[in-house]
Order: structure tokens, then C-alpha cells, then sequence
């Protein structure tokens, strides 16, 4: 089955502690992006990757970090993370870009207290 | 930079009604395109459709239907005979420009509640 996904589903963490989201797809999509949904505010890409081992900011990319080194993984990575970066994540990748359909992982709710 | 602008928080309705849902986008390129996802209950984003900016037809989709018009910046999403199952949020987005095909400008999403 095509598919995008994500581990952990949830995630409960303290400031500071660094983690890990995985994100996996098995669509030999070149496309991958993560994007952070927050109430009123709809989603906001963070980070996108044309193709491994290129990746660039999207709108939010402070307190994240991400990696390509693989075609079908993209990880995000929060160093040192702050109750401001609870919230929904999501990952998503495209046959080539931004202007294909995405497809998208169940998501992953991190709190961070 | 660009924006998209979708007024409507939240919509109630009861089944069997049409509904329209906005979508307002700003963008100084020429070269851009729209989409329209739906993200039900269970939380998992669906494409429901996209449009680039050269093609200003009109699309129907069984009982979906988008209405582009360049002239006010608009993509509206209408669902006629509305049923339960189509409650869910509904985000329209953008990309455009230099960046067109990377950075995608999500709307703050409708929540459609459609009652029986």
C-alpha cells in the first residue's frame, strides 16, 4: 500500500530533550516536505527536500532541523524543544514537487511542557 | 510573499444543503496554483484538487465543485447536496513564484459541519 509514515503517532517530551520524528514514504517520491498545523493558523510548511541531500526553509524553519539522506526518509529533528513548538505535525511527499498532489502521514502530536 | 485567506472558521449546515467555502489568495507572480485538501475526523489530509493559474475553467467533481476567478483572487469550493460524511476542515493553499512547486501557503482551513 502507498503510503507516508510517521513515528511516534504522539509524543509527550520536556524542554530541551532532543527528539526525532520519522517520516517514511514508499512511493520512490522525489518530494518531501514537513509542515506544523496550530488552531487559526491552518498549516505552515517548516522544511522541504527536492531530492536527497537537498533540502531548504520553508516558513517556519527556526528550532528544526531535517535530513535527506535517504530518498524515501525524511526526518525532523527538534535539538533543544520548547512548549512553543507543541503541536500537529505533518509530512507529506509529492512524485516531484509542490505542484503535485501531496500526500500526506497521519501525523504526529508532540506537547512539549 | 503570499497569502491565502479563508474567512469562513467554521460552517454549519444540515444535510442536503449547498455550501460554498471561500478561498481569497494574494500573490504578485503570474505562474501559480491552487489546491483544495480535506482533512476528516480521523485527522489525515486528502488532495481534493488543483488548478494552475492559466486555467480559469471551472471544475465539477460529482457533487464538488471549484469556482477559479483570477479577476478577484478567488477559488471558491462549493458542495452541493451536502452529506455527513463531508464533515471534516477544509484547507485551500498556494504556490507560486520563484518558489512555485516548493513552498506551499496553506489557508487557516474551514471546519465544515454538515448536521442530519
Amino acid at each position: 500500500e502507498a503510503q507516508v509514515t510517521q513515528n511516534p503517532r504522539y509524543l509527550i517530551t520536556v524542554t530541551g530533550k532532543k527528539l526525532t520524528v520519522t517520516c517514511s514514504q514508499n512511493m520512490n517520491h522525489e518530494y518531501m516536505s514537513w509542515y506544523r498545523q496550530d488552531p487559526g493558523l491552518g498549516l505552515r510548511q517548516i522544511y522541504y527536500s527536492m531530492n536527497v541531500e537537498v533540502t531548504d526553509k520553508g516558513d517556519v524553519p527556526e528550532g528544526y532541523k531535517v535530513s535527506r539522506k535517504e530518498k524515501r526518509n525524511f526526518p525532523l529533528i527538534l535539538e533543544s524543544p520548547s512548549p512553543n513548538q507543541t503541536s500537529l505535525y505533518f509530512c507529506a511527499s509529492s512524485i516531484a514537487s509542490g505542484y503535485n498532489e501531496q500526500f500526506f502521514g497521519p501525523g504526529t502530536r508532540l506537547t512539549v511542557l | 510573499a503570499q497569502k491565502v485567506t479563508q474567512a469562513q472558521t467554521e460552517i454549519s449546515v444540515v444535510e442536503k444543503e449547498d455550501v460554498t467555502l471561500d478561498c481569497v489568495y494574494e500573490t504578485r507572480d503570474t505562474t501559480y496554483y491552487l489546491f483544495w485538501y480535506k482533512q476528516p475526523p480521523s485527522g489525515e489530509l486528502v488532495f481534493l484538487i488543483r488548478r494552475n493559474s492559466f486555467d480559469e475553467q471551472n471544475e465539477i467533481s460529482g457533487r464538488y465543485s471549484w469556482n477559479f476567478q483570477k479577476s478577484t483572487s478567488s477559488f471558491n469550493f462549493t458542495i452541493t447536496a451536502s452529506q455527513v460524511v463531508d464533515s471534516a476542515v477544509y484547507f485551500c493553499a498556494l504556490t507560486a513564484g520563484r518558489d512555485a512547486g516548493n513552498m506551499l501557503t496553506f489557508g487557516g482551513g474551514t471546519r465544515l459541519m454538515v448536521k442530519p
